[in-house]
C-alpha cells in the first residue's frame, strides 16, 4: 500500500510554455501533499504544501504565481509550472500524507518528474 | 540552518564491508523516517521511528532512534552492490512540517 503516481515522468518544453505535473495517492487518501524540487547531488527542497479543498502554503522564495498547485480531491494534486524557463528545469517530486491510519508525519513520495525547459 | 545533519555525505564502500550513516540534530523529533533514492527516481521509505531508543531491522538494516529522540542511525551489514543510493533522514516535530538531511551518497563497489 501507499502508491504514489506521478505523471508525466518526462517533459521537454519550451520556454514560455506552462506545465501541469499530476501527483495522485493510488490506494490512499491524501488530505496533504507536498512539491519538492531537487538540483542534482542536493537534498529536496520544499516548495509548497498542498492541502485538499484550500489553498496551497508556499515556502519563503517561492513564487505561488508561477508555481501553481490544485488539490481538488483526496487522491489528486496538480503542479503547473507557469511560463517556464530553462531555470525551472528540475526533478520535480510530490509526497502524500495519509489523512488517517499510520504515522502521522510518514510521507510517501511519487517517482518524479524530470522537467527541461528549452 | 541545517536542522538535521547527515554524516558522511559520501560513502564508497567495497561489498561486504559494513556501514553506519548518522542523522543528528539539536531538536527533539515526534517521529523520523529514513528514505533511499536512486538517481531519476523518487525517495522509497524504508523506516519510521517514534519511540526514544527505538530499534528497527529491515533486512541487513538496522535503524535506531536515539533515546532523547533528536538522533537516529541507520547501519547496513555486509553492504551490497544494490544497497547503492542516496539515503535522506527526516524528522518531524509533533505537526510542523519535515525536515530533510542533506543525504548520505553511499556507492558499493562489487
Amino acid at each position: 500500500g501507499a502508491v504514489v503516481s506521478q505523471h508525466p515522468s518526462r517533459v521537454i518544453c519550451k520556454s514560455g510554455t506552462s506545465v501541469k505535473i499530476e501527483c495522485r495517492s493510488l490506494d490512499f487518501q491524501a488530505t496533504t501533499m507536498f512539491w519538492y524540487r531537487q538540483f542534482p547531488k542536493q537534498s529536496l527542497m520544499l516548495m509548497a504544501t498542498s492541502n485538499e479543498g484550500s489553498k496551497a502554503t508556499y515556502e519563503q522564495g517561492v513564487e505561488k504565481d508561477k508555481f501553481l498547485i490544485n488539490h481538488a480531491s483526496l487522491t489528486l494534486s496538480t503542479l503547473t509550472v507557469t511560463s517556464a524557463h530553462p531555470e525551472d528545469s528540475s526533478f520535480y517530486i510530490c509526497s502524500a500524507r495519509r489523512s488517517s491510519g499510520g504515522v502521522y508525519n510518514e510521507q510517501f513520495f511519487g517517482p518524479g518528474t524530470r522537467l527541461t525547459v528549452l | 540552518t541545517q536542522l538535521l545533519e547527515q554524516s558522511p555525505q559520501f560513502l564508497s564502500i567495497q561489498e561486504g564491508e559494513n556501514l553506519t550513516v548518522y542523522c543528528n540534530s539539536s531538536s527533539v523529533f515526534s517521529s523520523l523516517q529514513w528514505y533511499r533514492q536512486e538517481p531519476g527516481e523518487g525517495p522509497v521509505l524504508l523506516v519510521t521511528v517514534v519511540t526514544g531508543g527505538e530499534v528497527k531491522k529491515l533486512k541487513r538494516l538496522t535503524f535506531q532512534f536515539g533515546d532523547a529522540r533528536k538522533d537516529s542511525s541507520l547501519h547496513i551489514t555486509a553492504a551490497q552492490p544494490g544497497d547503492t543510493g542516496l539515503y535522506l533522514c527526516a524528522g518531524a516535530r509533533g505537526y510542523q512540517k519535515v525536515t530533510f538531511g542533506i543525504g548520505t551518497k553511499l556507492q558499493v563497489i562489487p
